[in-house]
């Protein structure tokens, strides 16, 4: 069954650093995703994409944050200067536009982001 | 504004006895509504989605729940706990069918442990 991808599993990095989360879509999907999760809290909404554009972003997505589609298969969230409340489980998610008990959105196995 | 509620970070029941995890949303609109779950080191996996039609949804691995409108709630339910079904399950709530551009509100998760 395909799925989808993230790497890395972990990162680690120093506040004020700039990290790059990437995500490997399920390949004939069209809207692409980003959650974060904190620890102990809700998985949260932070941004969609299609078309090569942010549909619609929550207000945790803030100048700070940025996404981009650099290939036809990568799909990466840029966190320009990492704060120490950045860390957090960041999952990417994609979704088919087919119909059925499939029509939702699949998602990557997450990145767990520690800022240090 | 949408939310969801899920009592009970963690639930505990016996091999073989009912599963009862607990959500209840807050919308603006009719809402469609899924049960997601993440086993370790794994992304989630949809289990169940409500969206019109019959309130009693039928999902993958023996699970249901009913979307009750009066109630505003969204239980989920299996009639026997198998070892296997040991996992994060978290209650989310759409404007959309769950694509396009809207994100899923998800709710903090119910950490279900299965005792032998």
């Amino acid at each position: 069954e395909p799925e989808v991808t993230q790497t890395p599993s972990h990162q680690v990095t120093q506040m004020g650093q700039e990290v790059i989360l990437r995500c490997v879509p399920i390949s004939n999907h069209l809207y692409f995703y980003w959650y974060r999760q904190i620890l102990g809290q809700k998985v949260e909404f932070l941004v969609s994409f299609y078309n090569n554009e942010i549909s619609e972003k929550s207000e945790i997505f803030d100048d700070q944050f940025s996404v981009e589609r650099p290939d036809g298969s990568n799909f990466t969230l840029k966190i320009r200067s990492t704060k120490l409340e950045d860390s957090a489980m960041y999952f990417c998610a994609s979704w088919s536009l087919a119909g059925g008990l499939t029509d939702t959105q699949y998602f990557g196995p997450g990145t767990r982001l520690t800022v240090l | 504004a949408q939310s969801v509620t899920q009592l009970g970070s963690h639930v505990s029941v016996s091999e073989g006895a009912l599963v009862l995890l607990r959500c209840n949303y807050s919308s603006s609109v009719p809402p469609y509504l899924f049960w997601y779950v993440q086993y370790p080191n794994q992304g989630l996996q949809l289990l169940l989605k409500y969206t019109t039609g019959a309130t009693l949804v039928k999902g993958i691995n023996g699970f249901e729940a009913e979307f009750k409108k009066s109630e505003t709630s969204f239980h989920l339910t299996k009639p026997s706990a198998h070892m296997s079904d040991a996992a994060e399950y978290f209650c989310a709530v759409s404007r959309t069918g769950g694509g396009g551009a809207d994100g899923l509100t998800f709710g903090k998760g119910t950490h279900l442990i299965i005792q032998p």
